[in-house]
């Protein structure tokens, strides 16, 4: 069975600094991972998605992850930080043979300090 | 269509009445999805469909849930004799296919409050 564990419920930092969001997984088959972005009151958007091909994925709006198996984790990372970046950030997970179903991390709350 | 559309964006209901929620994914799209958002919470898993078919129900919390889809299209899902404890947004989303590579696309949510 597959799972995600998002590390920190919340992070906040500070306007122009590095963001850092961590995300562990775990998974029986070789899995397909994605970060999305929900912003208030709107919905959920995709921000980038590993599915086996190189390990550092990038993404929108400057966001990259690494894929890391032997550590089973996939952060997300972003060099400055920028206000619009407030956010709600979900790490997801799909794996084989689940018919595309997504198995959902329980958020981390970016805030963005001017 | 152009995006994933649901209806109604907010339905608040009186407990025990029942509630249908309305799912137009995007044309072509063959699996379908739908999760559930409590506040504060993460998206939980209720039901995907491939095509009219619905190879993995396992989320629904109770029989007073059921979904279904017509015409390889729309979907809609049904809760009977609300509860409280049903309040969250519910949200759909579908993609091309249902592999795991494949990105869902989400709609804006169905916002249910029941009093």
């Amino acid at each position: 069975a597959q799972s995600v564990t998002q590390l920190d419920s919340h992070v906040s930092v500070s306007e122009g600094t590095p963001v850092l969001l961590r995300c562990n997984y775990s998974s029986s088959y070789s899995p397909s991972l994605f970060w999305y972005v929900q912003h208030p009151n709107k919905g959920l958007q995709l921000l980038l998605k590993y599915t086996s091909a190189a390990t550092l994925v990038k993404g929108i709006n400057g966001f990259e992850a690494e894929f890391k198996k032997s550590e089973t984790s996939f952060h997300l990372t972003k060099p400055s930080a920028h206000m619009s970046d407030a956010a709600e950030y979900f790490c997801v997970v799909s794996g084989e043979n689940q018919g595309g179903k997504l198995i959902f991390g329980q958020g981390t709350e970016l805030s963005v300090k001017p | 269509g152009a995006g994933v559309s649901q209806s109604p964006s907010n339905k608040v209901t009186e407990k025990g009445k029942d509630v249908e929620l309305r799912c137009d994914p995007i044309s072509g799209h063959t699996a379908l999805y739908w999760y559930r958002q409590s506040l504060g919470q993460g998206l939980e898993f209720l039901i995907y469909f491939q095509g009219n078919s619905a190879p993995d129900k396992s989320g629904l919390p109770s029989d007073r849930f059921s979904a279904e889809r017509t015409g390889g299209s729309v979907s809609t899902l049904t809760i009977q004799r609300t509860q409280q404890e049903d309040s969250a947004v519910y949200l759909c989303a579908s993609s091309l296919i249902g592999i795991g590579a494949n990105v869902l696309t989400f709609g804006a949510g169905s916002r249910l409050t029941v009093l």
